[in-house]
């Protein structure tokens, strides 16, 4: 069964840094475009980036275009976001969440979470 | 950018009951890349519907699709205390490959 796991989320102040990642296993993670979703309390999902399997094409939001960096490194089979310049606004469970190829995430992560505050 | 509006915000049903969740999108879209995706506190969401009707692997029969156009609907025939959570629409936009969600409805026990 395909599994991915998120980590590094925590409490960060606004301005701050934080970096994500997210580890896959049983499918082969070059193969696959992969994606960033975020949730903010109480708020429907939010689509956050995405990178093709090699890693030469990415997408952004337009909230966090500029901001966040979303990279991976397919020998370890690991998705990152790089998230500089952070707001209150950036606060929620991250998901990563895997691109089926068929224009719809077909798994998901359980989530890490990242709270902006001061 | 095309807006993905759901509703009711929330739904309050009995075990046994049927849940009607809409998905209405601001322009018309293709069924090819409307989804639906299930959420239930501190669990990784899972693919319910893909393609507008399809559903996802072990995902149980009573859960269905439909719709066309703007108007899109997941239909979920005599509730289980399990079926209680809170469901998203998922569409695909090619120009250029990103995705939007809608808010989410939430479906609780009555």
């Amino acid at each position: 069964e395909v599994q991915l796991v998120e980590s590094g989320g925590g409490l960060v102040q606004p301005g701050g840094s934080l970096r994500l990642s997210c580890t896959a296993s049983e499918f082969t993670f070059s193969y696959y475009w992969m994606s960033w979703v975020r949730q903010a309390p109480g708020k429907g999902l939010e689509w956050v980036a995405n990178i093709k399997g090699d890693g030469t094409v990415i997408y952004y939001s337009d909230s966090v275009r500029g901001r966040f960096t979303i990279s991976r490194d397919n020998a370890k089979n690991s998705l990152f976001l790089q998230m500089d310049s952070l707001g209150v606004g950036d606060t929620g469970v991250y998901y990563c969440a895997r691109d089926s190829g068929d224009y719809f995430n077909d798994f998901w992560g359980q989530g890490t979470l990242v709270s902006v505050s001061s | 950018e095309i807006v993905l509006t759901q509703s009711p915000g929330t739904l309050s049903l009995s075990p046994g009951e049927r849940a009607t969740l809409s998905c209405r999108t601001s322009q018309s879209v293709s069924n090819t890349y409307l989804a639906w995706h299930q959420q239930k506190p501190g669990q990784a969401p899972r693919l319910l519907i893909y393609g507008a009707s399809n559903r996802a692997t072990g995902i149980p029969d009573r859960f269905s699709g439909s719709g066309s156009g703007t108007d899109f609907t997941l239909t979920i025939n005599r509730l289980e205390p399990e079926d209680f959570a809170v469901y998203s629409c998922q569409l695909f936009d090619g120009s250029p490959p990103t995705y939007t969600f809608g808010q989410g409805t939430k479906l609780e026990i009555k």
